[in-house]
């Protein structure tokens, strides 16, 4: 079974354009996180989908961050335009939906690295 | 609001000694509480994870950790670290189970020969 996939892997950017990032989740996952670690700190929440819709997007720092799930499968999050302080690791995770009976457990790609320049 | 400390950014320990990552949270309730870990180039992987119950928890590749509901702490422990145990370890705490994870800022783990 294959795990959440992340690409690009790396993505390094000018600062005021535009990047989008991938993630596709654990198939029959409705559960899908964004995470983001700026260098030397800690790994931050920033929005969680349930299915396609967002179920909480508290952690999102502005309105260049646009984050979408089409059908409840894959998502994108698209920052635009890019500024040098958004740079870090991007990670999604995916989970079960815990009614199906299972412990819901984050399962993380390999993340995005995201350089600003 | 929620927070989780790791007070150790480095450690180094040599191969067959023992090991234990400290981490403390600062919750309200007793919190969902997580240990993952990164190696280079991977993704997080959960070592173990505390809901409830036992507060001894076993995880995988021979790590354990205990939940200490008077010291909000959940150390994570290996009796005997082997060299691919090198890499960053993470604890993290949810409100619920789904919920958002809140991590601490990591401990890097060198293993010297």
């Amino acid at each position: 079974e294959a795990g959440v996939t992340q690409f690009p892997s790396h993505s390094v950017i000018e600062k005021g354009q535009t990047v989008t990032l991938r993630c596709d989740p654990i198939s029959g996952h409705d559960n899908l996180y964004w995470y983001r670690r700026v260098m030397g700190k800690e790994i931050k929440f920033l929005l969680h989908f349930v299915k396609e819709s967002k179920q909480d997007e508290s952690g999102m720092p502005n309105n260049r961050f646009l984050a979408e799930r089409t059908g409840g499968t894959y998502s994108t999050l698209k920052v635009q335009p890019a500024e040098l302080e958004d740079s870090g690791v991007y990670f999604c995770a995916s989970s079960q939906d815990r009614l199906a009976g299972v412990a819901n457990i984050q399962y993380f790609g390999a993340g995005t690295r995201l350089s600003v320049l | 609001a929620q927070s989780v400390t790791q007070p150790d950014i480095h450690i180094t320990v040599s191969e067959g000694a023992s090991l234990e990552l400290r981490c403390n949270y600062s919750y309200g309730a007793t919190p969902y509480l997580f240990w993952y870990v990164q190696s280079p180039g991977q993704g997080l992987q959960l070592l173990l994870k505390y809901f409830s119950g036992d507060t001894l928890v076993q995880g995988i590749k021979g790590f354990e950790a205990e939940f200490k509901r008077s010291q909000s702490s959940f150390n994570l422990r290996k009796p005997s670290v082997h060299w691919s145990d090198a890499a960053e370890y993470f604890c993290a705490v949810a409100r619920s189970q789904g919920g958002k994870l809140i991590f601490g800022q990591g401990t890097e783990l060198s293993v010297k020969p």
